[in-house]
């Protein structure tokens, strides 16, 4: 199986801040790496695909980077409505289809 | 606007079984693999089981294997998750997604809105 390593699992930030999430693979995954935004009591959202695609419709501040097994969430200036819950997934090979754990971003 | 549809979930006894259906609209259903993805009370993303479009095949969690099922209903637009022997720790609500597949990657999009199981006594 193919581990996925989400790094911090919580982080506090303030409006404005640049803030970056990590995600490493146990191996090699190429660019199968995807972001998603979660908030509570909503379904989670797709912001990046293929490791650096934006998802349609989500705001240029959120910027996916990496590749193999080392993969970067960067969002340029948080704003209000980026408080949540972040997750990185591998879909290089199943099963499973592997999340990782989850940063909680939150106000400072 | 692809759309997806969840419904099913209820309150249930342990070793009850249960099943979700998940109705898609607004694309092809059947040329894409269909997942199933669950967020249990204060823990994270857990991928539950995957449906594939062409031959149907199926794949599974190792908490799950054994006792959930999932199948489809091209004609319907439909996938189901059946599931068996449910255990306290099933309790989650449960997310029908679709996943897309491009030349560099697959991803989940769109996602239902969720439907609760929940398993007590």
């Amino acid at each position: 199986d193919i581990q996925v390593t989400q790094s911090p699992s919580s982080l506090s930030a303030s409006v404005g801040d640049r803030v970056s999430i990590t995600c490493r693979a146990s191996q090699s995954i190429g660019t199968y790496l995807n972001w998603y935004q979660k908030k509570s009591g909503k379904a989670p959202k797709l912001l990046i695909y293929s490791a650096s695609r934006l998802q349609t419709g989500v705001p240029s501040r959120f910027r996916g980077s990496g590749s193999e097994t080392t993969f970067t969430l960067t969002i340029s200036s948080l704003q209000l409505e980026d408080f949540a819950t972040y997750y990185c997934q591998q879909t290089y090979s199943l099963p499973p289809l592997t999340f990782g754990g989850g940063t909680h971003v939150e106000i400072k | 606007e692809p759309q997806l549809l969840e419904s099913g979930g209820d309150l249930v006894q342990p070793g009850g079984s249960l099943r979700l259906s998940c109705v898609g609209s607004g694309f092809t259903f059947r040329d894409y693999t269909m997942n199933w993805v669950r967020e249990a009370p204060g823990k994270g993303l857990e991928w539950v089981s995957s449906i594939y479009a062409g031959e149907s095949s199926t794949y599974y969690a190792d908490s799950v294997k054994g006792r959930f099922t999932v199948t489809r209903d091209n004609a319907g637009n439909t996938v189901y998750l059946h599931m068996d022997s449910l255990r306290a720790e099933d309790m989650a609500k449960y997310y029908c997604v679709r996943e897309v597949r491009g030349l560099s990657g697959s991803w989940f999009d769109p996602w239902g809105q969720g439907t609760v199981v929940t398993v007590s006594s």
